[in-house]
């Protein structure tokens, strides 16, 4: 079945440098793919959204691009900042399906 | 624009107890709704969906039910809470099928003891 993988649990860095957090998916599908980010006691809100192979989607600072060669859809940021500390959550969906399937959640904090 | 409101805010309940969380959507006619359960830090697990009023289709089984009474209402509940019960319901509404955006209410805190 369809399913989505963060491999990273819990990423730490320190304020400025660039990050990277994976998600990987797979289907036999057309994919959607989401981020989500959800801050402490806060709902998930969408971050950033792509259905383009090999289109590079920005928002907020954060980019991501959709490799379906790879089944990926990692996301990316330059430089984090204090406020990015949050939960992130990838999630896939697929053409004429009602589920939204999100991935295990990557945890970033950022450190002054 | 449109606001989606969830109740309670937050509830502690003891296993064996009943259970009814409530979710009102304003401002966008037939929404397609949906009930998310998440464990404290964990991943978000879609429970429920609703594409219009009257009809629920389940996505995983456990030991709740929902329904929607009203085109901008969808209720969560369970005539008995489990420990694991606990954790974190979202309601949440899209517009369309799959590839759009899902927003997310602000989320009821389930603890049951």
């Amino acid at each position: 079945g369809d399913s989505v993988t963060q491999t990273e649990g819990l990423v730490t860095l320190t304020k400025g440098l660039p990050v990277m957090l994976n998600c990987t998916y797979q289907t036999t599908y057309s994919p959607f793919l989401f981020w989500y980010v959800q801050h402490l006691n806060e709902a998930p809100k969408l971050l950033l959204k792509s259905s383009t192979d090999n289109k590079r989607t920005e928002h907020q600072g954060f980019y991501a691009t959709l490799h379906k060669s790879s089944s990926s859809f990692h996301l990316q940021k330059s430089s984090v900042q204090l406020s990015d500390s949050a939960l992130y959550f990838c999630a896939f969906a697929s053409s004429g399906s009602w589920q939204l399937i999100f991935g295990s959640g990557t945890q970033l904090t950022v450190m002054p | 624009a449109q606001t989606i409101h969830q109740w309670p805010v937050a509830e502690i309940k003891a296993v064996g107890s009943p259970l009814s969380l409530g979710c009102t959507i304003k401002g966008k006619s037939s929404p397609n709704l949906y009930w998310y359960w998440q464990a404290t830090g964990g991943t978000l697990q879609q429970l429920f969906y609703s594409i219009t009023v009257g009809q629920v289709e389940s996505v995983v089984q456990l030991n709740l039910s929902a329904s929607r009474p009203k085109d901008d209402q969808f209720i969560l509940s369970t005539e008995k809470l489990l420990l694991s019960h606990s954790g974190f319901y979202l309601c949440a509404w899209s517009l369309e099928q799959g590839n759009t955006e899902v927003f997310f209410g602000k989320g009821t805190r389930l603890t049951v003891v």
